[in-house]
């Protein structure tokens, strides 16, 4: 069975930094793109960003460009996002979600782990 | 980016009803669109991929269809567990959403 559980997501405040990890189960990790995706109070989802299976390609939506770093560490089974210079628009609930194989099919999400970034 | 747009926003449907939502691109994704159904609280389900297969395990009653630009997807007869929001996807390029479609109960 399929396992994604997102940790990490707490009170920020703005300019602050935060990490965000994903611990995966029951699939070959490295065989699969992994993303984050989020969603403001209310409102709908917005890819942010994603990293192919070895992890050598990274993608990111332009509003976390330069601001956003994904990595992923293979022997760990465990996704994460490096978040600086956070500001009160990236608050939001932050979901791990699985590609399927090489695609940007999502068919596994986590419950989501909330970043609320406010003084 | 591609732009998706869904329509319509909200509906309101009766159990039993049939029930088509409407994703159109703002270009061509050929058949890279996915649907996904959300519940309050919840993560968001994978329904539909490559516009017209339906996600092992999930009642016939969701159906896609589309190519191109525009796609629909269709709950044949409504029930309860369906009432949710209802998200496009393409994966043609970086990703994108639609903006949601919120089934209410009549």
């Amino acid at each position: 069975e399929v396992q994604v559980l997102e940790s990490g997501g707490v009170l920020v405040q703005p300019g602050g930094s935060l990490r965000l990890s994903c611990a995966v189960s029951g699939f070959t990790f490295s065989s699969h793109t992994m993303n984050w995706v989020r969603q403001a109070p209310g409102k709908g989802l917005e890819w942010v960003s994603g990293i192919s299976g070895s992890g050598d390609r990274t993608y990111y939506a332009d509003s976390v460009k330069g601001r956003f770093t994904i990595s992923r560490d293979n022997s760990k089974n465990t996704l994460y996002v490096e978040m600086n210079s956070l500001r009160a628009e990236d608050t939001a609930v932050y979901y791990c979600a699985k590609g399927i194989s090489t695609s940007s099919t999502f068919d596994h999400w986590g419950q989501g782990t909330l970043v609320t970034v406010s003084s | 980016d591609i732009q998706l747009t869904q329509s319509p926003s909200s509906l309101s449907a009766s159990v039993g009803d049939r029930v088509t939502i409407t994703c159109r691109a703002s270009q061509s994704i050929s058949i890279h669109l996915n649907w996904y159904q959300q519940k309050p609280g919840k993560a968001p389900e994978l329904l539909i991929h490559a516009a017209s297969n339906l996600q092992s395990g999930l009642p016939s009653r969701f159906s896609g269809s589309g190519s191109g630009t525009d796609f629909t997807l269709t709950i044949s007869s409504l029930q309860p567990e369906d009432f949710a929001t209802y998200y496009c996807q393409q994966s043609y390029t970086t990703p994108t959403f639609g903006q949601g479609t919120k089934v209410e109960i009549k």
